[in-house]
């Protein structure tokens, strides 16, 4: 079984500060995990995943996120917050590369980003 | 724009009536999941098809099922609707290094 806790329902950080959003995840198997952004009424964007090619992983909009295997943890980081970063942040695990495998992709509640002028 | 197309983007029904949704998937995607968001939730994987044969199901009834078609484009039928099933209904399709999530269908149930 596969389970995802992001601490941390509501994170709010002042323009231009560092965004730290936590994920914890639990896995029986080496996880794939993804980092999703969602906007208001809209569906879900991959930011970066990571699939055990390299513990930091890239993604868009300057996000970036490590894998740490003995904190069992993939903590989502941008160094500057913008304005536009403002939304609903999910942290997934799968077994699957892209997020498929036969039991999906198992979200955790997600965290609300709010950046204050 | 993900090439995921999802319809209609809203409905509200009655309890106890049957609703379908639909999803367009992505060119070259054979492999086509279903997630139900709760409001102020992370979604919920509801099942995945895969060339046209449902693979994998998270913890849902059977009043919710589904079909894929040769196009690989996918429905939600839901039978009997409950007021919690009031939710955003996400579409995915995937290729074996991405999902790429529709806009969704938000249903109301009343």
């Amino acid at each position: 079984a596969q389970s995802v806790t992001q601490l941390g329902s509501h994170v709010s950080v002042s323009e231009g500060a560092l965004v730290l959003l936590r994920c914890n995840y639990s896995s029986s198997v080496p996880p794939y995990l993804f980092w999703y952004v969602q906007y208001p009424n809209q569906g879900l964007q991959l930011l970066l995943k990571y699939t055990s090619a390299a513990t930091l992983v890239k993604g868009i909009n300057g996000f970036e996120a490590e894998f740490k295997k003995s904190e069992t943890s993939f903590h989502l980081t941008k160094p500057s917050a913008h304005m536009s970063d403002a939304a609903e942040y999910f942290c997934a695990v799968s077994r699957g590369w892209g997020g498929g495998g036969a039991d999906g992709l198992t979200f955790g509640k997600g965290t609300h980003l709010i950046i204050q002028p | 724009e993900t090439g995921v197309t999802q319809s209609p983007t809203h409905l509200i029904k009655t309890r106890g009536q049957q609703v379908t949704l639909r999803c367009s998937s992505q060119s070259g995607h054979n492999t086509v999941s279903w997630y139900q968001q709760a409001l102020g939730q992370g979604p919920q994987f509801i099942f995945q098809y895969y060339r046209e044969e449902e693979n994998g199901r998270g913890n849902f009834p059977p009043r919710f099922s589904g079909l894929q078609f040769p196009n690989y484009s996918s429905e939600l039928n839901v039978n009997a609707l409950e007021l919690d099933d009031s939710a955003l209904y996400l579409c995915a399709s995937s290729s074996d290094t991405e999902a790429f999530f529709g806009q969704g269908t938000r249903l109301t149930v009343v």
